[in-house]
């Protein structure tokens, strides 16, 4: 039973350019969360999502940053014209139900230049 | 909102030794405490959990105490290895609230485990 997948496993962009970070959760689970982990940081909540509905975006910064969960596919977490306080990791997690234990993926390692 | 506390940033213990890390959480509500383990370069890994209805809870080498009076929670591990090495983070959630999703984690914990 493979785990959460996460891709890119590295991404680097220029300033400005978009960023897009794919999260397929594991077989069976239908809720993703999405986390940021700034460097020797926590890691910070950003959105929870299940199929084609945002259930929790608070931990998400206002603009630039969407995210989704289609029907079919995976989740995307996608940075509009990033800047270099984007650079982090960021880690999606997925769960068979709601609050409760999350299983985190490798997370994307994000670096902008 | 809830806020997570975790102590110390730093712990170095000698193999065979026990480690304890310690987490104070605000949210009187919260409800579901799990503990990770990440590796360098890795993803966060679920190692143990503990809910509010529950005092203890053990996994071999690992227990997790929870006092909700006192709002905290604890990680011990025994006969600690070199492979226990790690960053390791706390949490608290709200399981019933409006952002049951929402895992709060501690700054974490530096365990270095030396042979």
């Amino acid at each position: 039973n493979a785990g959460v997948m996460q891709n890119p496993r590295h991404l680097v962009r220029r300033r400005g350019q978009e960023a897009r970070l794919r999260c397929s959760p594991m077989k069976g689970h239908s809720h993703v969360y999405w986390y940021r982990q700034l460097p020797e940081e926590g890691l910070k909540f950003m959105v929870y999502l299940q199929k084609e509905n945002i259930i929790d975006e608070s931990g998400m910064p206002k603009e630039r940053f969407s995210a989704e969960f289609p029907k079919e596919g995976p989740s995307i977490l996608r940075i509009q014209q990033v800047v270099r306080g984007d650079s982090a990791a960021y880690f999606c997690a997925s769960s068979p139900l709601g609050g409760g234990w999350q299983y985190f993926g490798p997370g994307t390692r994000l670096t902008v230049t | 909102g809830e806020n997570v506390e975790q102590h110390p940033s730093t712990l170095s213990v000698q193999e065979g030794d026990s480690a304890v890390i310690k987490c104070t959480y605000s949210d009187s509500a919260s409800n579901y405490f799990p503990w990770y383990k990440q590796e360098l370069g890795k993803g966060p890994q679920l190692i143990i959990d503990i809910r509010s209805n529950v005092g203890e809870k053990k996994d071999q080498r690992i227990a997790v105490t929870l006092n909700k009076t006192a709002k905290h929670f604890s990680l011990h591990i025994t006969e600690t290895q070199p492979e226990d090495s790690a960053v390791y983070f706390c949490a608290a959630l709200n399981a019933g609230g409006t952002s049951y999703g929402k895992l709060t984690f501690g700054q974490g914990t530096i365990l270095t485990v030396h042979p």
